[in-house]
């Protein structure tokens, strides 16, 4: 069966460092998403991406935030400059038009220190 | 706003008795429900949403419209079904998924 994937599955950065976190969605999905959930809390909607643009963004994707597909199978999520409080856990998400049914990646464990 | 609300963090039951982890929800509109399921060390998988009114692994949800809720109901617990619960909600074009904060339930043997 087809999975999502997203590497790296850790990545420890210093504050105010780049980072670009990896995503390979379902092939023929259309719908790609980007999720935060901070360690003890919710799953956060960031960022929906559908026709090669963003679809949808939450007010927690400002302008440190940004997503591209560079070559049709990657789905990036950049952050500019990591702050402390960026730490967390970040998925990837997408979903096909056939069963609307979303398919989680593993997550990438993101430490700020 | 809060939009989806999972007021259980935990739930234990016995093996073989009934459980309900309870989700409500805030949307205008007619919102796409969904329940999202994470096992120890797996990741993130749908196991039902209200538009198939199907039952996965033994589960059902009914979307009560007046109530607002869509809660997770199976009558006879398994060991197995110990995992994170996270009941989710979508407008109707999916370009935005709000989730609950999660109940973990415990099936004890």
């Amino acid at each position: 069966e087809p999975e999502v994937t997203q590497t790296p599955s850790h990545q420890v950065t210093q504050m105010g460092q780049e980072v670009i976190l990896r995503c390979v969605p379902i092939s023929n999905h259309l719908y790609f998403y980007w999720y935060r959930q901070i360690l003890g809390q919710k799953v956060e909607f960031l960022v929906s991406f559908y026709n090669n643009e963003i679809s949808e963004k939450s007010e927690i994707f400002d302008d440190q935030f940004s997503v591209e597909r560079p070559d049709g199978s990657n789905f990036t999520l950049k952050i500019r400059s990591t702050k402390l409080e960026d730490s967390a856990m970040y998925f990837c998400a997408s979903l096909g038009l056939i069963t609307y049914e979303q398919y989680f990646g593993p997550g990438t464990r993101l430490t700020v220190t | 706003a809060q939009r989806v609300t999972q007021p259980e963090k935990l739930l234990s039951v016995f093996k073989g008795a009934p459980v309900e982890l309870k989700c409500n929800y805030s949307y205008s509109g007619s919102p796409e429900l969904f329940w999202y399921v994470q096992y120890s060390r797996q990741r993130l998988q749908l196991l039902l949403r209200h538009i198939s009114r199907e039952s996965i692994k033994g589960f059902t949800a009914d979307l009560n419209k007046g109530e607002t809720s869509f809660h997770l109901k199976k009558p006879f617990a398994q060991e197995e079904d110990s995992a994170m619960y996270y009941c989710a909600l979508s407008p109707a074009h999916f370009n935005k998924f709000y989730f609950g904060s999660g109940t973990k339930l415990n099936v004890k043997p």
